[in-house]
């Protein structure tokens, strides 16, 4: 039992290059979310899947985009990468969007974009 | 909206002393209070959620108490360890369909031996 996984850990892009994150959970969830965490700034999310098929945007969408390929798998794409995206990213998963379901995080990938 | 707001960090302790970290929180309704720690080079793990005024959430010898009258969810240790060394982060859940997590800023605590 993995839990969530996140692929790649590290990334260095240049300005304007795309690329996606991929997110996977072994766990049964019906919800997925994409957060990324700055420097003082805790966690922000950016889009959120609450079950298969449905996606919405979060506080911060924009320079994103996010496909939940199946239940188990939730993916973050950066179209045209720029340097206000360098972040860590954070996959997590919650067995609904109820008001006490806790989220099981991924490690994180950290993108660098120079 | 919905906002958390913790007290700004770092925070740094001798070991077996006693720990506070503040939190305070905006709401409409009465959201779940959770606590998450993120240690080095790791994703985030819950450590501890309350669900309702009064409630007390208890995990690893850290507590934190759901107080309604102060919109507060204050975490406290008796006795921190090298090994607590880390960033926490205060959340607020849904309260509604439709709403999601709000995380604060996090505080990091270094303990020194």
């Amino acid at each position: 039992n993995a839990g969530v996984t996140q692929t790649p850990k590290f990334q260095v892009l240049k300005t304007g290059q795309s690329m996606t994150l991929q997110c996977a959970q072994d766990m049964n969830h019906n919800s997925m979310y994409w957060y990324r965490q700055d420097p003082g700034m805790g966690l922000r999310l950016i889009y959120y899947s609450a079950s298969e098929g449905t996606t919405d945007k979060g506080e911060v969408p924009n320079g994103y985009n996010v496909s939940r390929l199946n239940k188990r798998e939730f993916s973050l794409r950066l179209e045209s990468a720029a340097p206000s995206q360098t972040s860590v990213y954070f996959c997590a998963s919650s067995e609904g969007t109820s008001v006490s379901y806790e989220q099981y995080f991924g490690p994180g990938t950290r993108l660098t974009v120079t | 909206g919905n906002s958390v707001t913790q007290m700004e960090g770092p925070v740094t302790l001798s070991e077996e002393a006693f720990l506070t970290i503040n939190c305070t929180y905006t709401a409409t309704g009465y959201p779940s209070l959770f606590w998450y720690v993120q240690y080095p080079g790791e994703g985030l793990q819950l450590l501890l959620k309350a669900t309702k005024a009064d409630d007390k959430g208890s995990n690893k010898g850290f507590e934190a108490t759901y107080r309604k009258e102060t919109t507060s969810f204050h975490l406290e240790k008796g006795s921190v360890q090298v090994s607590d060394s880390a960033v926490y982060f205060c959340a607020l859940g849904p309260h509604n369909y439709g709403q999601n997590f709000v995380f604060g800023p996090g505080t990091r605590l270094s303990v020194l031996p």
